[in-house]
């Protein structure tokens, strides 16, 4: 079945830092990839999402790419924000399956 | 404009009683999905509606959880007998249509059994 692994947290920054997430998929089709965020004390929210090959989204200034050769969709960000702690969910959805699967999450915290 | 709504927030319930929580979609979005999010992993799909079908429930763990939308929009998750393992967050989200479309997240039930 399909299977979404994700980089295991926690993960602390520095303010203005680099980030990457990482995160690998396995799937029987070919689904569309999403980042969502949960900030704390709030609920889940899509970040990006991309639906094909070598798509990138973009949003508030991360990014990911749809790898197929790797199935991987890393999240970036060149420099990170203590507003961005959160916890970030990678997700597929296969075509016309309806349900996402979804990683563990990963928590980041940015300190100033 | 309003977001999906859920409620109660938080219900805790003796073993053994029925509990069941309720999902206000946003207005006009024809799909609806149920996930069920344990403590520090990620949702975990339970079941699927577009409009009042009920598309997808192979993510339903027993036959003592039971979901419904007679009217395709307020959707209703029922657990029976709930046991230890039935408690975390309950997540409700609905899309315009389809998995193409965002899926808007509710706030979440967290449900625990003693």
């Amino acid at each position: 079945g399909d299977s979404v692994t994700q980089m295991e947290g926690p993960v602390t920054l520095s303010e203005e830092a680099f980030l990457t997430i990482n995160c690998t998929y396995t799937a029987t089709g070919y689904p569309s990839l999403f980042w969502y965020v949960q900030y704390p004390g709030e609920g889940l929210q899509l970040l990006l999402k991309a639906t094909k090959a070598d798509d990138k989204g973009s949003n508030k200034g991360f990014e990911a790419t749809y790898r197929k050769e790797t199935t991987s969709f890393h999240l970036e960000k060149g420099s990170v924000q203590v507003s961005d702690s959160a916890v970030y969910f990678c997700a597929l959805s296969e075509t016309n399956a309806g349900k996402s699967t979804f990683g563990d999450g990963t928590t980041l915290t940015v300190k100033p | 404009g309003a977001g999906v709504s859920q409620s109660p927030r938080y219900k805790v319930a003796k073993r053994g009683q029925d509990v069941a929580l309720r999902c206000d979609p946003i207005s006009g979005h024809v799909s609806l999905f149920w996930y069920q999010q344990a403590l520090g992993q990620g949702p975990e799909f339970l079941t699927y509606f577009q409009n009042e079908a009920q598309l997808d429930k192979s993510g339903l763990p027993s036959d003592r959880f039971f979901a419904e939308r007679p009217e395709g929009s307020v959707s209703t998750l029922k657990i029976q007998r709930t046991q230890q393992e039935d408690s975390a967050v309950y997540l409700c989200a609905s899309s315009l249509k389809g998995i193409d479309y965002e899926q808007y997240f509710g706030p979440g039930t967290r449900l625990t059994v003693t």
